[in-house]
């Protein structure tokens, strides 16, 4: 079965510190894909990367950045230099590759950046 | 902006009524899906569209729940004799979908329904 597990539930950071988030999934898979989503306090969820089970490299976007290790199951996510409109809860998700858009989603890390 | 849009954004019912949420999805997408969240939880995987045809059903959508979207457009989520388990935010989201009918990964949420059974 598939699964996400992120550890951690709360984490509160000084803005300009940097944080990661850490998400560890399952999957009898071989090829599946791994997504971050950002949910502000208005609710609505908010694609931020898709990475696929071939593609190891780690990706910078701005102040956000991912590594994606295989051999630990793991895909964590670093904002550096934090700021408050980082504050959000933070979710990973894992996919089949037959239906990409069927995520399971783990229990998100609520980000406090306080300022 | 003419992003995913759902009504209503909050409805209280009290238990064994029924209950309807529209979702409204961006307009050139074709693949609509609905997902249901707890407090505390991530969202989970109830039911999804391509174009009007409901492709995919999870278990935990029980005969209470019936979803439709008739002309491919909006889509509805029926929920019969409601139950206080049935509380949760309720969210659409849809996306473009690719050649040969693959998903992105990319979703576009609405801010959802939220509903409380009384």
């Amino acid at each position: 079965a598939q699964k996400v597990t992120q550890a951690q539930t709360e984490i509160s950071v000084v803005e300009k510190e940097d944080v990661t988030l850490d998400c560890v999934y399952e999957t009898r898979d071989t090829t599946y894909y791994l997504f971050w989503y950002k949910q502000p306090p208005s609710g609505e969820l908010v694609f931020l990367i898709r990475r696929n089970s071939f593609d190891e490299q780690n990706e910078i976007s701005g102040r956000y950045s991912w590594n994606f290790q295989k051999s630990t199951s793991s895909f964590n996510f670093t904002i550096t230099a934090s700021q408050v409109v980082d504050s959000a809860v933070y979710f990973c998700a894992l996919s089949e590759a037959y239906n990409t858009d069927k995520l399971i989603f783990g229990t998100g890390t609520r980000l406090q950046v306080f300022p | 902006d003419t992003g995913v849009s759902q009504d209503p954004r909050h409805k209280i019912t009290k238990r064994g009524q029924n209950v309807t949420f529209r979702c409204d999805p961006i307009s050139e997408h074709n693949r609509l899906y609905w997902y249901r969240q707890t407090l505390g939880q991530g969202p989970e995987f109830l039911t999804y569209f391509q174009n009007e045809a409901q492709l995919e059903k999870s278990r935990l959508l029980s005969d209470r729940f019936s979803a439709e979207r008739p002309k491919g457009s909006f889509s509805t989520l029926e929920i019969q004799r409601t139950e206080q388990g049935d509380s949760a935010m309720y969210l659409c989201a849809s996306s473009p979908g690719l050649a040969g009918g693959l998903g992105t990964g990319e979703l576009f949420f609405g801010e959802g329904s939220r509903l409380t059974v009384l």
